[in-house]
């Protein structure tokens, strides 16, 4: 079965503090890949997404993620965080030729708490 | 505007009891999804529906029935309301079948079963 992994339940870190959040998947086919944030209180909004091409990717707010394929691995990066960055960060795949079947997988999600 | 928007935001009900969930989206999608995130913030989908076709239908109990009036719409009816349904559901909505749609989320619908 399909599923997507996040290394980091629990993330802390002091504002300008460097973040890598780790998100691996498991599927042999091409997919498309998300990273969703979560306010508190809020709904998820889409950070970035990778469908084809380079690899590095830009989202919103500073943040980046790179595709390795090889790894299966799609980490988020942001060079230097800020209090406002406190949310859950969910990694999230589509199989790419999912005959419109486009379910989301999500990854149980990452808890970044920014202290100043 | 609301791109998507669910109500009622919060519903606090007793066991057993019949409630339903309305979801509207205004961005001209074919395409919704009814997700549920449990008490340890983990995502799953239940349901999709394109142009009022149910096309997902992930393993839920029958109690939770979707329905989809028109394609702006997706409301979730669930009967018999049972502990373990207490969760958020989230509505969302993407713009065609293709995977590469991203999918937009409204803000939720805290369901607390007493």
């Amino acid at each position: 079965a399909q599923s997507v992994s996040q290394h980091n339940h629990h993330v802390i870190l002091s504002e300008a503090a460097s973040l890598e959040l780790g998100c691996n998947y498991s599927y042999g086919g091409t997919v498309n890949l998300f990273w969703y944030v979560q306010y508190p209180g809020q709904h998820l909004q889409l950070l970035l997404k990778y469908f084809s091409g380079d690899p590095l990717v830009k989202g919103i707010k500073g943040f980046e993620a790179e595709f390795i394929k090889s790894k299966f691995s799609f980490n988020l990066r942001k060079p230097s965080v800020q209090w406002s960055d406190t949310a859950e960060y969910f990694c999230a795949v589509i199989p790419a030729f999912s005959g419109g079947y486009n379910k989301l997988i999500f990854g149980a999600g990452t808890r970044l708490a920014v202290h100043p | 505007d609301t791109a998507v928007s669910q109500t009622p935001k919060y519903l606090v009900t007793q066991m057993g009891n019949d409630k339903s969930i309305k979801c509207e989206q205004n961005l001209g999608h074919d395409t919704m999804y009814w997700y549920k995130q449990d008490s340890k913030k983990f995502l799953k989908i239940m349901f999709s529906y394109n142009n009022k076709e149910l096309i997902i239908n992930e393993t839920v109990p029958n109690r939770f029935s979707p329905k989809s009036p028109d394609k702006a719409h997706l409301n979730l009816h669930i009967n018999s309301l049972e502990l373990g349904d207490s969760a958020v559901y989230f509505c969302a909505s993407s713009g065609g079948q293709g995977s590469n749609q991203p999918q937009h989320f409204g803000d939720g619908t805290r369901l607390s079963i007493l």
